[in-house]
């Protein structure tokens, strides 16, 4: 079961900022970067954020990531429609060694 | 620009082995820069890393899958392979194999594959 935990969902009208955090622990998000994966309908995740606040190329600006202690956020600022999707932040645990997902979010552009 | 696909059997017996190969194209498994990943998710689901290979042949797994798992790297066909033993309802998903940095500290996965379902059932 996941050990990263993020709100079910997040909603909003465009234009507006959204943020979704994602908690973890010290051995995980308090030790590692954290990642983000954006997941359209049907299709295979994203990456969105790595390295904590990083943006592969062609993500736009409007996202950004961001950690404090054993918590992570991901900000979508000028939310569009084309945002809906599935948001799911990921870190190593140097405990379990292994990868871990958080429980996803799903955002809705009201 | 580097593309992964997924391919084996869409439906598994229970209790059988699970066979998924990733064929990698615009890239070299080889290449010291990566290592090779699959990733899985349950229908309505989240997702769960299953483990990761390296250019060298070390393999990783999550705990859940260590001693049901096994993964290998066929390069002269740039391939890699994931292979689920004993498998039950529980395994069917959607099997996604990724790259993932091979640099100390970035555990990310960059690119994906498009996803196979797997079904278990008799």
């Amino acid at each position: 079961q996941p050990v990263l935990t993020q709100p079910p969902s997040a909603s909003g009208t465009p234009g507006q900022r959204v943020i979704i955090s994602c908690s973890g622990s010290s051995s995980n998000i308090g030790s590692n970067t954290v990642n983000w994966y954006q997941q359209l309908p049907g299709t295979a995740p994203k990456l969105l954020i790595y390295s904590t606040n990083q943006r592969p190329s062609g993500v736009p600006d409007r996202f950004s990531g961001s950690k404090s202690g054993t918590s992570a956020s991901l900000a979508i600022s000028g939310l569009q429609s084309e945002d809906e999707a599935d948001y799911y932040c990921a870190a190593w645990d140097g405990s379990l060694s292994m990868y871990v997902f958080g429980t996803g979010t799903k955002v809705t552009v009201l | 620009q580097v593309q992964l696909q997924e391919s084996g059997p869409g439906l598994v017996k229970p209790s059988e082995t699970l066979s998924l190969t990733c064929s990698v194209s615009g890239g070299s498994i080889n290449s010291n820069s990566y290592y090779w990943g699959w990733i899985r998710q349950p229908p309505g689901k989240g997702l769960e890393w299953i483990g990761s290979i390296s250019y060298t042949g070390s393999t990783y797994y999550s705990p859940s899958f260590k001693s049901r798992g096994t993964m290998s790297a066929d390069k002269s066909k740039n391939q890699f392979s994931l292979r689920l033993n004993s498998v039950t309802a529980a395994d069917t998903a959607v099997y996604y194999c990724a790259r993932r940095d091979g640099r100390d500290g970035y555990h990310m996965f960059d690119y994906w594959g498009q996803g196979t379902l797997v079904t278990v059932s008799s």
